[in-house]
């Protein structure tokens, strides 16, 4: 069983068009998220939700929409694509517990902007 | 701003040596500190994680990491480097009070045969 899972794998897409990742969880965790990982594999933290809530917004073109219908779910809109935007995106959770949860990690939408 | 400092982007050691991968964090007060692993076209995969009960904390693969607070290090450790340990390690820290989690800029690791 997957624990997160994303949707799709990758993706190409031309500039100026506006295109959806899908993520879902099945750990039962509150809150999830969104990284972005560049080509030199920094990971920088987009957004989060705990059960729905919109948590944490980082300094993110508004480009960028999260939507998270429940607690289970967490998807990122873009709209007018970018090259910039061309990268590997990746969802993750984390129960609410313990401060010392860690992330789990899905295995990443690579989406490259032509 | 609480952080995390790999140093050492890249990091090369023969097949059955000593990996040591280096991590410093910046923090007043006590840190929630991971190591994380990504092969190729994977996603992140927690090794280990320091949860105060013990200095030595033992992880997945073989892994080991010690939390030195005199020297606000979480060095990641392996006695014997196998070919399959190539990958991207990462350390990460919570940030106190926070849902945040923030990554260091990684460590490619190279196996040589």
């Amino acid at each position: 069983d997957t624990a997160v899972s994303q949707t799709p794998k990758y993706l190409v897409t031309q500039m100026g068009n506006d295109k959806s990742i899908k993520c879902e969880q099945n750990l039962g965790h509150d809150t999830m998220y969104w990284y972005k990982q560049d080509s030199k594999k920094f990971l920088k933290i987009m957004f989060s939700y705990n059960n729905k809530e919109l948590i944490i917004n980082e300094t993110v073109p508004n480009r960028f929409s999260p939507k998270s219908p429940d607690k289970a779910h967490l998807n990122l809109h873009i709209n007018s694509l970018e090259l910039g935007d061309s990268a590997v995106y990746f969802c993750a959770s984390s129960p609410q517990g313990a401060y010392n949860s860690p992330l789990h990690f899905g295995n990443g939408t690579r989406l490259t902007v032509t | 701003a609480q952080s995390v400092t790999q140093l050492g982007s890249h990091v090369s050691v023969s097949e059955g040596a000593l990996v040591l991968l280096r991590c410093n964090y910046s923090s007043s007060v006590p840190p929630y500190l991971f190591w994380y692993v990504q092969y190729p076209n994977q996603g992140l995969q927690l090794l280990l994680k320091y949860t105060s009960a013990a200095t030595l904390v033992k992880g997945i693969n073989g892994f080991e990491a010690e939390f030195k607070k005199s020297e606000t290090s979480f060095h990641l450790t392996k006695p014997s480097a196998h070919m399959s340990d190539a990958a991207e390690y990462f350390c990460a820290v919570r940030i106190s009070g926070t849902y945040k989690y923030i990554f260091g800029t990684g460590t490619r690791l190279k196996v040589l045969a």
